[in-house]
């Protein structure tokens, strides 16, 4: 079972549209990081979340973090080409097995066409 | 900012050989540090954790003889993959804790390996 439950996993739209990627877990974290990784690259930090309701923006780019701690999204208003990318979630879980090491999402692939 | 690289980006081995891949932390400290390994399209799975000065902690599957991690410094840490085999291509990323904010990790571009 995976701990982050992030969705879609695709999302293909045109250029202009808006969207939300959603990562969400049964477990509480302590912090929750979005990354965006092109290929053949590493992931690329885009925010850090930590306290529950938090929302940090970031130009087009909206981050929240659920109240419980528990889940979070992000939202990008007026997607354009340069969007497209691999979008990660990912968090340090408060108690478990993987307490201390950051657990990732499945991933969503986006596709903004131009 | 904060810095890893990683090297080589890209290498090719023939079947039976090792390979190290190196991962530094540029401009911070580093207590710990990750190995991942990611298959196309996929999200990153992580193999083991790595701190300064002690022995390294394998995920469950990963076995920790072919994959050898050794963390000498604040700001290096190696995989060697030992008698490579084709099943062992992947893309292998490192990443690293800052020693100064834990809750952030910054992650290295990535090693391409390719065992033929």
């Amino acid at each position: 079972t995976q701990l982050l439950e992030q969705s879609p996993q695709f999302l293909s739209i045109q250029e202009g549209e808006n969207l939300t990627v959603y990562c969400n877990s049964s477990s509480v974290f302590s912090s929750l990081q979005w990354y965006r990784q092109e290929p053949g690259e590493g992931p690329v930090l885009l925010v850090t979340v930590v306290t529950g309701g938090e929302v940090k923006k970031l130009k087009r780019l909206t981050f929240q973090f659920g109240d419980a701690r528990k889940d979070s999204s992000l939202h990008i208003t007026a997607a354009q080409p340069g969007d497209t990318g691999l979008y990660l979630c990912a968090g340090h879980p408060s108690r478990g097995t993987s307490y201390g090491k950051l657990t990732f999402g499945q991933g969503t692939i986006l596709t903004v066409h131009p | 900012g904060a810095v890893v690289s990683q090297h080589p980006s890209r290498v090719i081995c023939k079947s039976g050989t090792s390979v190290k891949i190196e991962c530094r932390s540029l401009d911070f400290q580093a207590t710990t540090m990750f190995w991942y390994r990611q298959f196309p399209k996929q999200s990153l799975m992580l193999m083991a954790t790595s701190n300064e000065g002690s022995k390294a902690t394998y995920e469950q599957g990963v076995e920790k003889d072919k994959f050898l991690i050794n963390h000498a410094s604040l700001t290096l840490s190696t995989l060697t993959v030992t008698s490579a085999h084709p099943e062992d291509s992947s893309f292998y990323i490192c990443s690293a804790r800052r020693r100064d904010r834990a809750s952030e990790q910054y992650f290295g571009p990535g090693t391409r390996l390719t065992v033929t």
